[in-house]
C-alpha cells in the first residue's frame, strides 16, 4: 500500500475512445501530480494542482484533460490519443506545492500503463 | 532551473559486490535531494532523502547517498549488491518551491 492509489492498473484505448484514469491519495496531502513516463525519456511532469486549483501545465496537448475535485483525488481524461501516448501515467502528491516543507519528498501511485492502439 | 545528471543509463554489478549509483546536481544553494527506486511496473518508492547537517544519509535497502556540497554530487552506494536490487534508480532535486527535478535514471542489472 503506497498511500497513492492507481485505476486501472493497465489501460488499453483505441485513438478514438474517451477513458479515465483515478488517483486517490490517502495521505492527507494538499498537492498532487500527474508525470508521464515514457521508454528512454525522463520523467515528465504533466499537471499540478495545489488545493484543488491547477498551478502548472507544462505545454501538454489539449486531449490531456485534468480533474481535481478534491485534495484526494485527481482524475485525467483522455480523448483522442495517439499512439506516442502510450506511457506509465504516474500520479503523486506531496503535502504542498507552494510553500516547501522541509525535505517533504513526493509520493507516488503504481502507475497506470496506457497503450493506445 | 536546476537539472540532475545521472551518469550511465546502465550500470552492472555482480551479485555481493559494491553498487555506486552517481548524481550530480546543478544548483547555487544546497537543494532538497532524493533517490527513489522503481521495480518493473511499479511506481516510484523513495529510498533516501537529504537531511540538512548530515552528509551521509541512510535509506532503506541497506543504500546510503553522501552528500558532497563542493562536488555538487549525492551519489548513491550499498556495499554488497543483492539480486533483489535490480532495478531503475533516479536522483531527484526540489527547490525551495517544492519543484522537482529529476534525472534520467540509471538502470542497476546485478548478475548471479
Amino acid at each position: 500500500e503506497t498511500g497513492v492509489t492507481q485505476t486501472p492498473r493497465h489501460l488499453v484505448m483505441g485513438m478514438t475512445n474517451k477513458k479515465s484514469l483515478k488517483c486517490e491519495q490517502h495521505l492527507g496531502h494538499n498537492a498532487m501530480y500527474w508525470y508521464k513516463q515514457s521508454a528512454k525519456k525522463p520523467l515528465e511532469l504533466m499537471f499540478v494542482y495545489n488545493f484543488k486549483e491547477q498551478t502548472e501545465n507544462n505545454s501538454v496537448p489539449s486531449r490531456f484533460s485534468p480533474e481535481c475535485p478534491n485534495s484526494s483525488h485527481l482524475f485525467l481524461h483522455l480523448h483522442t490519443l495517439q499512439p506516442e501516448d502510450s506511457a506509465l501515467y504516474l500520479c503523486a502528491s506531496s503535502p504542498d506545492r507552494v510553500i516547501a516543507v522541509t525535505n517533504s519528498p513526493l509520493h507516488f501511485g503504481n502507475g497506470t500503463r496506457l497503450t493506445v492502439t | 532551473a536546476q537539472s540532475v545528471t545521472q551518469l550511465g543509463s546502465h550500470v552492472s554489478v555482480s551479485e555481493g559486490a559494491l553498487v555506486l549509483l552517481r548524481c550530480n546536481y546543478s544548483s547555487s544553494v544546497p537543494p532538497y535531494l532524493f533517490w527513489y527506486v522503481q521495480y518493473p511496473n511499479q511506481g516510484l518508492q523513495l529510498l533516501l532523502k537529504y537531511t540538512t547537517g548530515a552528509t551521509l544519509v541512510k535509506g532503506i535497502n541497506g543504500f546510503e547517498a553522501e552528500f558532497k556540497k563542493s562536488e555538487t554530487s549525492f551519489h548513491l552506494t550499498k556495499p554488497s549488491a543483492h539480486m533483489s536490487d535490480a532495478a531503475e534508480y533516479f536522483c531527484a532535486v526540489s527547490d525551495y518551491f517544492n519543484k522537482f527535478y529529476f534525472g534520467s535514471g540509471t538502470k542497476l542489472n546485478v548478475k548471479p
